[in-house]
């Protein structure tokens, strides 16, 4: 299967502990996107990158997330000092350049806060 | 205000019956307009690009009013299979990011 991956698919942590998730994009796509999904919502954006350049980042995205994509491959999004509030699917999402609107998602990262 | 809304639904609708749902976005930049189908527990899928002059794919019919800044998909003929939640997301105005509304959930029924 070469589309988009995510690990882990679940993540049950502890309130103020670290976390890490990791995208794989699909190999060709220049664009990676990461998102958060909430029950009953719809997607909600994070930040992106064109290769490895981080582009945009939403108001959404507080001081303790971080995204990297080092060598415009991969990604990884780490959440600092976890909040119950932070419980959420995380998505990834890859896309060509040229077509932003035809973006592909991962399985996501289910992550609950204890 | 929201940037994207959507009814929620549930719209229970009969096999075969034809369903319609709309939305509205409130950034009168927004470029481009798509619908996105998500399944209960997986990731979102693109359905359709939306197009200004209108567009259609087999049994489903997306139109935008930009006018009205207003979306809708129609889906005639409609399956069980077509049971999902359906997202209404816009692009553009500024961002990069894709915008989504919370979507509609359609149950078809036997």
């Amino acid at each position: 299967d070469t589309g988009v991956s995510q690990d882990p698919r679940h993540k049950i942590t502890k309130r103020g502990q670290n976390v890490t998730f990791r995208c794989d994009p699909i190999s060709e796509h220049n664009r990676l996107y990461w998102y958060r999904q909430t029950l009953g919502q719809g997607p909600e954006f994070l930040t992106y990158f064109q290769n490895e350049a981080q582009l945009e980042k939403s108001r959404l995205l507080s001081d303790r997330f971080s995204a990297e994509r080092p060598k415009g491959s991969f990604s990884t999004l780490e959440i600092q000092r976890t909040e119950q509030g932070d419980s959420a699917m995380y998505l990834c999402a890859s896309s060509l350049a040229g077509s932003v609107g035809e973006q592909f998602f991962g399985p996501g990262t289910r992550l609950t806060v204890l | 205000r929201k940037e994207v809304e959507q009814d929620p639904g549930p719209f229970n609708v009969p096999e075969g019956a034809t369903v319609a749902f709309n939305c509205t976005y409130s950034n009168s930049a927004s470029q481009s307009f798509f619908w996105y189908r998500q399944d209960c527990r997986k990731e979102p899928k693109l359905l359709m690009s939306v197009y200004s002059s209108g567009n259609e794919d087999g049994r489903f019919t997306a139109q935008l009013n930009r006018a009205s800044q207003y979306i809708s998909l129609l889906i005639r003929d409609s399956k069980l299979s077509d049971s999902a939640t359906y997202l209404c997301v816009v692009l553009g105005g500024g961002a990069d990011g894709l915008t989504f509304g919370k979507g509609t959930h359609l149950i078809i029924q036997p």
